[in-house]
């Protein structure tokens, strides 16, 4: 059983373009929770995603938005990078919204 | 806001021996916690969890306690070995909310 894949595994971006991060949750879980991680910091809560609809948001602005899919996986986009959106971005899923969350590896993305 | 310093505290134990990491939380009205293990190069991995009608709980080789009135959480590694080397961190669902915050890690090193 494979657990939460996430990719690409690495991107390099330029500022201002656009960014798109897929993950595909464990099987058998329905929820996914996007989260960046910044070098040395512990990660921040993006949003969650439940039946196709963003659920709840963190502090990010709406260049950062995303996306559930009837299979349950999930994507996040990113718009207008800015060079502090540098940080590895961690998709959790989970079979409740309160249940263990179980992580991906991540995708590091680096602005330039 | 919710990230941490970049440098984090550090933790050096003798293989062995036992460690103890704490942690503090921030909001009253959490009711459920998790403790997370980070190596390099990896998402957060799940290693126990407690809700807020309980002050103990015991897995292998590992035990959270929860003391509300403080809002404190530890985490109790027993007979720590060199793989259980890696950045820690406690984490709480903001009670209602489906948003998990993550505290300040804590870097375990253990030594051979």
């Amino acid at each position: 059983d494979a657990g939460v894949t996430q990719s690409p595994t690495h991107l390099i971006k330029t500022r201002g373009q656009q960014v798109t991060l897929r993950c595909s949750p464990k099987s058998g879980h329905d929820t996914v929770s996007w989260y960046q991680q910044a070098l040395g910091q512990g990660p921040q809560f993006i949003f969650q995603y439940y039946e196709e609809e963003e659920r709840q948001r963190g502090n990010f602005p709406d260049r950062f938005s995303g996306h559930q899919f009837p299979n349950y996986s999930s994507e996040l986009n990113v718009n207008a990078l800015l060079l502090g959106d540098s940080a590895l971005y961690l998709c959790a899923s989970s079979p409740r919204e309160l249940d263990e969350q179980y992580f991906g590896p991540g995708t590091r993305l680096t602005v330039t | 806001g919710e990230s941490v310093g970049l440098h984090l505290p550090t933790l050096s134990v003798q293989e062995g021996d036992n460690s103890i990491i704490n942690c503090a939380y921030s909001n009253s009205a959490s009711d459920y916690f998790i403790w997370y293990k980070q190596e390099s190069g990896k998402g957060p991995q799940f290693i126990i969890d407690i809700r807020s009608n309980m002050d103990k709980r015991q897995g292998q080789r590992v035990t959270v306690l929860l003391n509300k009135t403080v809002k404190h959480l530890s985490l109790q590694i027993a007979a720590t070995q060199p793989g259980d080397s890696a950045v820690y961190f406690c984490a709480e669902n903001d009670g209602g909310g489906f948003k998990t915050i993550f505290g300040a890690g804590t870097r375990l090193f253990v030594k051979a």
